[in-house]
């Protein structure tokens, strides 16, 4: 069966500062790997994805993930958070190219001016 | 072009009362989703429906919850009687198609049961 673990319920960064939301899988086959954004009182928006292709994700708003198969991680990362950057993060894992999404219990993020 | 929207975005119910929630998916997407996202934790699948045919249903509780996708296009999710513990967002999303296709997400239903 396939899972996630969110390391780190809340994450607090300063403007500026590198962005780093853990996240580690586990899958019996080779998984798909997303990563959303939930805003207060919205749905949620997906960042990137990964589909067993480029190992390192480009997403949307210069965030960036990588795959690592011997780590069994999907880390989510930004160089320099801003302010816009708090939300709600959540990070999923489907059966490869079948299955539902499995996702993480979320981590929140902080940014501080 | 309009995303995926859901209504009422807010109900409040007393326990053993019926609440019915409508979603309207992004035109043209054949595959919809119902989940539950509980406070603190990511959402969870209820079901999900490619165009009329509900495809996956494992995970919702038949006794008190219904869907239905009538002509492939709107959904309505319904709990009856509603229990303290359907206490949740309710989340509607809608995709071209399965798995490695994106989902498009509502702002969903908050539904709070007294």
């Amino acid at each position: 069966a396939q899972s996630v673990t969110q390391l780190g319920s809340h994450v607090s960064v300063s403007e500026g500062a590198l962005v780093l939301l853990r996240c580690n899988y586990s899958s019996s086959v080779p998984p798909y790997l997303f990563w959303y954004v939930q805003y207060p009182n919205q749905g949620l928006q997906l960042l990137l994805k990964y589909t067993s292709a480029a190992t390192l994700v480009k997403g949307i708003n210069g965030f960036e993930a990588e795959f690592k198969k011997s780590e069994t991680s999907f880390h989510l990362t930004k160089p320099s958070a801003h302010m816009s950057d708090a939300a709600e993060y959540f990070c999923a894992v489907t059966r490869g190219s079948q299955g539902n999404l499995i996702f993480g219990k979320g981590t929140k993020l902080s940014v501080k001016p | 072009e309009a995303g995926v929207v859901q209504s009422p975005r807010y109900k409040i119910i007393e326990k053993k009362q019926p609440v019915a929630f409508w979603c309207n998916p992004i035109s043209g997407h054949n595959t919809l989703y119902w989940y539950r996202q509980n406070l603190g934790q990511g959402p969870e699948l209820l079901i999900r429906y490619e165009n009329e045919e509900a495809v996956d249903d494992s995970q919702l509780p038949k006794d008190r919850f219904s869907a239905e996708r009538l002509k492939g296009v709107d959904s309505t999710l319904k709990i009856q009687p509603a229990e303290l513990g359907d206490s949740a967002v309710y989340l509607c999303a809608s995709s071209l198609g399965h798995s490695s296709y994106e989902q498009y997400f509502g702002p969903g239903t908050r539904l709070t049961v007294t």
